[in-house]
């Protein structure tokens, strides 16, 4: 089955910087990847997507890029603020669209 | 338009006892998945249902465990003589149809704490 693996578990930036958290996935068949931003307490919320046809897409400070051939994933925030801070988790979607597969969540603190 | 909609959000349970989680989709969404979080973990699929179907329950435990999505009502998941182990935010989500790339909208989660 899929496996998916996420770096770093925890990222510390200053507010105002960018940060980047990086997943890479086992299945190629794979070819939906959203992202999910949870804060604590609270259900995960879908931040961004991309679909395997194309390789990076933007919604205002927020970025994810995509690189099939290597089977890697990335999401870009930039001048980060505090209520950036939370837990991020990326998945892949296995072929049949089922499910989702979770990588294990890196927890962003953005210092003011 | 509501969001899912879970209920309880909290339940605490004695070991041995039953635990039956409830979820409501999305206005229009057919489709149901079940994920269980534990503590400073990421989410793990457990079981999809459409109604009166269950079409892929890969990741739910053999044993104790079940679910359902009948033609009226909530999606249920049923956990048996629950264990310490248990103890986990579960989460359902919905989605309007099946296939690649359809969003899943997470409802806000149940708290099982077992005693």
């Amino acid at each position: 089955g899929e496996n998916v693996e996420q770096h770093p578990s925890t990222l510390s930036v200053q507010e105002g910087d960018s940060a980047v958290i990086k997943c890479t996935y086992s299945d190629s068949a794979s070819n939906y990847f959203p992202w999910y931003k949870q804060e604590l307490g609270k259900r995960p919320q879908l931040i961004i997507d991309i679909r395997s046809n194309v390789g990076e897409k933007k919604d205002q400070r927020i970025a994810v890029t995509l690189n099939k051939t290597a089977k890697h994933f990335s999401l870009h925030i930039t001048e980060t603020q505090p209520e950036d801070s939370a837990v991020y988790f990326c998945a892949a979607s296995n072929n049949a669209g089922n499910m989702l597969t979770f990588g294990g969540g890196t927890r962003l603190m953005v210092k003011p | 338009n509501a969001g899912v909609m879970q209920n309880p959000r909290h339940l605490v349970r004695r070991r041995g006892q039953e635990a039956r989680l409830r979820c409501s989709p999305m206005k229009g969404h057919s489709h149901v998945y079940w994920y269980r979080q534990l503590p400073e973990e990421g989410l793990k699929f457990m079981v999809y249902l459409q109604k009166e179907n269950i079409i892929d329950e890969s990741g739910m435990p053999k044993e104790r465990f079940s679910a359902e999505f009948p033609k009226e009502g909530p999606s249920i998941l049923r956990i048996q003589q629950v264990v310490r182990g248990d103890s986990a935010a579960y989460f359902c989500a919905s989605s309007p149809r099946q296939g690649d790339g359809y969003e899943q909208y997470f409802g806000p989660g149940t708290r099982l704490t077992v005693t």
